[in-house]
């Protein structure tokens, strides 16, 4: 099915520990986004990227890494893990932003809590 | 710096009409914003209007759009309990509209 797809789904990490958040879109989308969604707070975007090799920041990047390789790929990089990144992830993509006013896809999201 | 700015609750009755209200900041956005988000799942648009109209309807849903005050809503006529949600509203930030800044949503409670 076409689509954005992040993986995991689901991860406890312990205080220290890193990982990657994987994101793959199937859709030639040149448009990417990592956003992170806490209780009441809506959504806050991390990082972007229009395109393979460039990337950017987003309102709170602090504590994150992301690289675009390819057009499909733009994996989240969290070096060391603190509770405050306890959080719903969301990947995203869309077609040169929002030029064509279609909006963004988004994957189902990955629940990571930092323990 | 952007910021845009929702009710957090309301509560309807099956049947009657919901309006979701949203203040946004940044007069440059070319499109405006509706989506929708079920328990677990990830947002789904809804709708979008283009920053030149003052209102736009796509069957049950109308939006409308006041660029002076900056105002934007969402009304979902004959609302049923499969519309309960959190509805964000999101405007376009940035040139060419690179990334959208999303409001902290409306959780939209129907009953029957």
């Amino acid at each position: 099915n076409a689509g954005v797809t992040q993986t995991p789904k689901f991860r406890i990490l312990k205080i220290g520990q890193s990982m990657t958040l994987q994101c793959a879109q199937d859709m030639n989308h040149n448009y990417m986004y990592w956003y992170r969604q806490d209780p009441g707070m809506g959504l806050k975007l991390i990082y972007y990227s229009v395109g393979a090799g460039i990337t950017d920041k987003g309102e709170v990047p602090n504590g994150y890494n992301v690289s675009r390789s390819t057009t499909e790929d733009f994996p989240l990089r969290l070096e060391l893990a603190a509770p405050s990144q306890t959080s719903v992830y969301f990947c995203a993509s869309s077609y040169q932003g929002e030029s064509v006013g279609r909006g963004y896809t988004f994957g189902s999201g990955t629940r990571l809590t930092v323990v | 710096g952007e910021d845009v700015e929702q009710s957090l609750f309301l509560s309807v009755r099956e049947g009657d009409s919901s309006v979701i209200n949203c203040t946004y900041t940044d007069s440059s956005s070319t499109y405006l914003y509706w989506y929708k988000q079920e328990p677990g799942a990830g947002l789904q648009l809804l709708t979008y209007i283009f920053s030149n109209m003052d209102m736009k309807q796509d069957q049950r849903l109308t939006v409308l759009l006041n660029k002076k005050d900056k105002h934007l809503s969402l009304r979902i006529a004959d609302t049923q309990t499969g519309d309960s949600a959190i509805y964000f509203c999101a405007e376009s930030i940035g040139q060419a509209g690179t990334a959208l800044i999303f409001g902290k949503g409306t959780t939209l409670s129907v009953s029957s």
